[in-house]
């Protein structure tokens, strides 16, 4: 098993550029969620999935977008680039009740 | 709103000396976890702790939870230097039982 594969692991953007970070699990989990990690903020809760077709918002939503048409993906939009969206994204997985998440090897963004 | 707290945000250790990490959280919450992260590289689970009194232990770390004063700790015993990284603390949110707040992270140094 792969487990979370997260594409790319590098980009760089220009402002108000558009792009999509990609996530797969090949674990069948149910749940996923994106964070973005900062310098001495540890990791803040962007989207999650509890399931195919079923989104919500987390702490820091604003500025992404997500989508969840199968079990195995849940890519993360970004519409129009901010310097403040520079930053390390991971995605993670989990079977849900109560167990921990499994996390992908992150994709490193930087927006000129 | 849930806020989770760790100290000390670094820590400079002795091998063979023992130290502890705190993790406080401000409200109700069933589940806390910990990982740990190398420079550059993705999050690693460590331990699940699910109830009032839940102690795990995985060679040198033990992990501890007092669910009463809100409050867990990751115990490092005779630190080696395999044990450098940043460690963090995360407890459940509201919204799904996937999500967590994290805190900061401690970043461990152990020097011979």
């Amino acid at each position: 098993n792969a487990g979370v594969t997260q594409t790319p692991k590098f980009q760089v953007l220009k402002t108000g550029q558009s792009m999509t970070l990609q996530c797969a699990q090949d674990m069948n989990h149910e749940y996923m969620s994106w964070y973005r990690q900062d310098p001495g903020m540890g990791l803040r809760l962007i989207h999650y999935s509890v399931g195919a077709g079923i989104t919500d918002q987390g702490e820091v939503p604003n500025g992404y977008n997500v989508s969840r048409s199968t079990t195995e993906d849940f890519p993360l939009r970004l519409l129009s680039a901010a310097p403040s969206q520079t930053s390390v994204y991971f995605c993670a997985s989990s079977y849900g009740n109560l167990r921990e998440l499994f996390f992908g090897e992150g994709s490193r963004l930087t927006v000129l | 709103e849930l806020k989770v707290e760790q100290n000390p945000l670094f820590l400079s250790m002795q091998e063979e000396k023992n130290y502890t990490i705190y993790c406080n959280y401000s409200t109700t919450s069933d589940r806390l976890y910990w990982y740990r992260q190398d420079p550059g590289k993705s999050l690693e689970s460590l331990f699940v702790l699910l109830s009032n009194g839940a102690v795990k232990q995985e060679g040198r770390l033990m992990a501890s939870l007092d669910t009463k004063a809100r409050l867990s700790t990751l115990h490092i015993t005779a630190a080696v230097h395999d044990l450098s990284a940043t460690y963090f603390c995360a407890v459940g949110a509201g919204g799904s039982q996937g999500n967590l707040i994290f805190g900061k992270g401690t970043k461990l140094s152990v020097k011979p």
